[in-house]
């Protein structure tokens, strides 16, 4: 079956360096995308992977490892606006354009 | 501004009244998707559109259908709602290129009483 997986909810102090960890088992896979969601508005998108290695993007980084089924979003210097849920999603497969998404992580910046 | 306006926001109705949410971008983008959000199960695809014509079925099609007969509108129409479609909607556009992501409406709760 198709499933992705993330941790329900995190916490982090302002400053800090947060590493939001991603893992999918999907029929297919072209491409892993992450966004971002505050309460009560639209998910924006964030960053896009779909060969292995680090994309960075600022202060957000993220991950893919094709073999593991692995993805981690990273976020360095944390501000308050940060706290958000972080919603992983994948792309099963070329030429078509089901997206899968994961229930997402709730991060919570301290101050 | 580019973006993807979604109407309403809000909306409670009664079991069974059929509805329409509608959704228009104004980007160009040629693929159009709706999803439900809901507490625990997350993002849930419904519909999703390729092209003008063009539809496909998500996870979640029962209960919903859609029309593209223009590139910038993608309306989801509820024909009989029921309770179970309490949920907050949001459409979504993309551009062709896979690099980029989704760009989302701001979203319609509706509630089916």
């Amino acid at each position: 079956g198709q499933n992705i997986d993330q941790p329900t909810e995190m916490t982090a102090t302002e400053g800090a360096i947060v590493q939001i960890n991603c893992t999918y088992q999907t029929s297919g896979f072209n491409g892993l995308f992450w966004y971002q969601q505050h309460a009560g508005e639209a998910p924006t998108f964030l960053s896009y992977n779909v060969l292995d290695g680090l994309e960075e993007k600022g202060r957000f980084s993220s991950f893919l490892s094709r073999s593991k089924g692995y993805s981690y979003l990273l976020l360095k210097e944390l501000q308050m606006k940060d706290s958000a849920s972080y919603l992983c999603a994948v792309r099963d497969r070329a030429g078509t354009y089901k997206y899968i998404f994961g229930t997402g992580t709730r991060l919570k910046v301290l101050a | 501004e580019a973006q993807v306006t979604q109407n309403p926001r809000y909306l409670i109705t009664v079991t069974g009244k059929k509805l329409t949410v509608t959704c228009s971008q104004n980007m160009n983008h040629e693929y159009m998707s709706w999803y439900r959000q809901d507490p625990g199960l997350g993002l849930r695809q419904i519909y999703y559109s390729m092209n003008v014509e063009v539809t496909d079925k998500g996870d979640v099609p029962e209960g919903y259908k859609v029309s593209r007969k223009e590139k910038r509108n993608f309306p989801l129409i509820l024909e009989s709602p029921s309770p179970n479609q309490t949920s907050l909607y949001f459409c979504a556009s993309k551009d062709r290129g896979t690099d980029y992501g989704y760009t989302f409406g701001s979203g319609t709760r509706l509630t089916v009483v």
